[in-house]
């Protein structure tokens, strides 16, 4: 049972354009929400999260955007540039009164910036 | 400083052996992660430790797998009796227990059983 899903394995953009990387999700207890890259033979990199509480949050060419309920979740980046090329994953926390916690992750997007 | 790290970097093992994974944290976090990648699936979550809390096994496969960590620091994550579909990238992560909720990964252990 996929309780986080990517449904595009993957998608290509020009240079310059918006990418938007699309996330759903099934669990309502999921308070957090979090976007890694990963490039091959590396381990994924942290890139942004989003608190269950806030429908956006910004950090320079990257905003993800919370529609709690629609259960949906993109990454916007822009302007894409070519080293944005790698596969991203969507990843969702269970409310806890424990902090940290297991992350559930979707089967990723992978992402090709043409030049 | 440096970032979590895992050993071997890659694994070939015949069917039915036993294989030791190993992960070093960054210095200081208090949570440790295992997940594992197969081909084609998203990140798979198997084991989580906390402190001195006993660990969340609810993610490992079979009686197979285990891990443990000493000290608070290293872990390592056995596999007995390797089968055919143990065959993924091996993910260990780290994070503060209290300063956010990011985990910070090393680089994997790609795992081969032939």
């Amino acid at each position: 049972d996929q309780q986080v899903k990517q449904n595009s394995p993957s998608l290509s953009v020009q240079e310059g354009r918006i990418s938007i990387l699309n996330c759903d999700y099934t669990n309502s207890m999921f308070d957090y929400f979090l976007w890694y890259k990963k490039y091959p033979a590396e381990g994924p990199t942290f890139l942004i999260s989003i608190s269950s509480i806030k429908d956006k949050n910004e950090d320079g060419r990257f905003t993800v955007f919370l529609n709690k309920s629609a259960k949906h979740l993109s990454l916007h980046i822009v302007p894409s540039q070519p080293g944005d090329s790698a596969v991203y994953f969507c990843a969702a926390k269970l409310r806890s009164n424990f902090g940290n916690e297991k992350l559930t992750f979707g089967t990723g997007t992978r992402l090709t910036i043409i030049p | 400083g440096a970032g979590v790290s895992q050993s071997p970097s890659n694994k070939v093992t015949e069917k039915g052996k036993d294989v030791e994974l190993r992960c070093d944290p960054i210095s200081g976090h208090t949570a440790l992660y295992w997940y594992r990648q197969s081909l084609g699936q998203g990140l798979e979550f198997l084991i989580y430790f906390q402190g001195n809390s006993a660990p969340d096994k609810s993610g490992l496969p079979s009686d197979r797998f285990s891990a443990e960590r000493t000290g608070g620091s290293v872990s390592t994550l056995t596999i007995q009796r390797t089968q055919q579909e143990d065959s993924a990238v091996y993910l260990c992560a780290s994070s503060l227990s209290v300063a956010g909720y990011e985990q910070y990964f090393g680089p994997g252990t790609r795992l081969t059983v032939t």
